[in-house]
C-alpha cells in the first residue's frame, strides 16, 4: 500500500532553535494535514495545504506542499517548551479523491530543551 | 479537537468480551472515520462512513469488526471477541470538507 516516510522520527533541540521536518512518498498526494499529537489525546490540526508549492503558515508554524505533490514539509521558529509532542503528516492521495481518506506518516517525536 | 466526542476515554476487556466505541461528529458534519494508533506509530484508516452508509471499509479487518452510522445518534465502532492484538487507541474524525477533525480517542485495554 501507499506509505508515507516521515523524517526525522524524533529530534532533541534546545529552545529558541527552529525545527523542520518532512513527509515523502512515491505516489501523488491532493491534500496535506499536519498534525500536534499530546500523549493521550487526539491529533490537533495544525495546517492545511491543497495546492503544489503552497506555502500556509500559522504562528510560529510554516508548512508547504512539495511541487512534485510528492512530499510537504513543516517548519516551527523559535521553539518553545509546549511545542513538544508528536507531529504528524497526513496526506489524501490523488487515487482518493472526494472520499478524505488520508495516510498518516509515522510522527516527528519532539522534544525541547529549556 | 473540539467537538468530535468519543467515549469512553478508556475501555477495558478480557479476551473474548465485546467492545463498543461511540462517536459524535462535530455538528453539521455528515462524515466519519475511525483510526487506529498502536503506540509508537502512525495513525492507520480503519473506515469512511456516511450516515446510513459504509462508504470505505478498506482497513477494517474482514473478521469481528463492524461499524455503523445511524441516521439517529453517534457511530459505533463494534469488535467482537477481542483478543489482545486489539488493544490500541481508536480515534474517530469528521469532517465536512478537506480537512480531519479528531476526537480525544479511546484507548482499548484487552487483558
Amino acid at each position: 500500500g501507499q506509505q508515507l516516510n516521515q523524517s526525522p522520527q524524533s529530534m532533541f533541540i534546545q529552545e529558541g532553535e527552529d525545527v523542520s521536518m518532512n513527509c515523502t512518498s512515491s505516489s501523488i498526494f491532493n491534500t496535506w494535514l499536519w498534525y500536534k499529537q499530546d500523549p493521550g489525546e487526539g491529533p490537533v490540526l495544525l495546517i492545511a495545504l491543497y495546492k503544489a508549492g503552497e506555502l500556509t503558515s500559522n504562528g510560529r508554524l510554516t508548512a508547504q506542499f512539495g511541487i512534485t505533490r510528492k512530499d510537504s514539509f513543516l517548519n516551527i521558529s523559535a521553539s518553545i517548551p509546549s511545542d513538544v509532542g508528536i507531529y504528524f503528516c497526513a496526506g489524501q492521495p490523488k487515487a482518493s479523491s472526494g472520499t478524505y481518506k488520508y495516510i498518516f506518516g509515522t510522527g516527528t517525536r519532539l522534544k525541547v530543551l529549556a | 479537537n473540539a467537538g468530535v466526542m468519543q467515549n469512553p476515554r478508556h475501555l477495558v476487556r478480557r479476551r473474548g468480551q465485546e467492545a463498543r466505541l461511540r462517536c459524535s461528529p462535530m455538528k453539521g458534519h455528515s462524515h466519519v472515520y475511525w483510526y487506529r494508533q498502536l503506540p509508537e506509530e502512525g495513525l492507520k484508516f480503519m473506515v469512511y462512513l456516511q450516515k446510513e452508509n459504509i462508504i470505505d471499509e478498506s482497513g477494517m479487518p474482514k473478521e469481528r469488526f463492524s461499524a455503523e452510522f445511524p441516521k439517529e445518534g453517534p457511530s459505533i465502532l463494534r469488535i467482537q471477541q477481542v483478543v489482545r492484538g486489539d488493544s490500541a487507541a481508536y480515534f474517530c474524525a469528521s469532517s465536512i470538507s478537506e480537512k480531519l477533525f479528531f476526537g480525544s480517542g479511546t484507548q482499548l485495554s484487552v487483558l
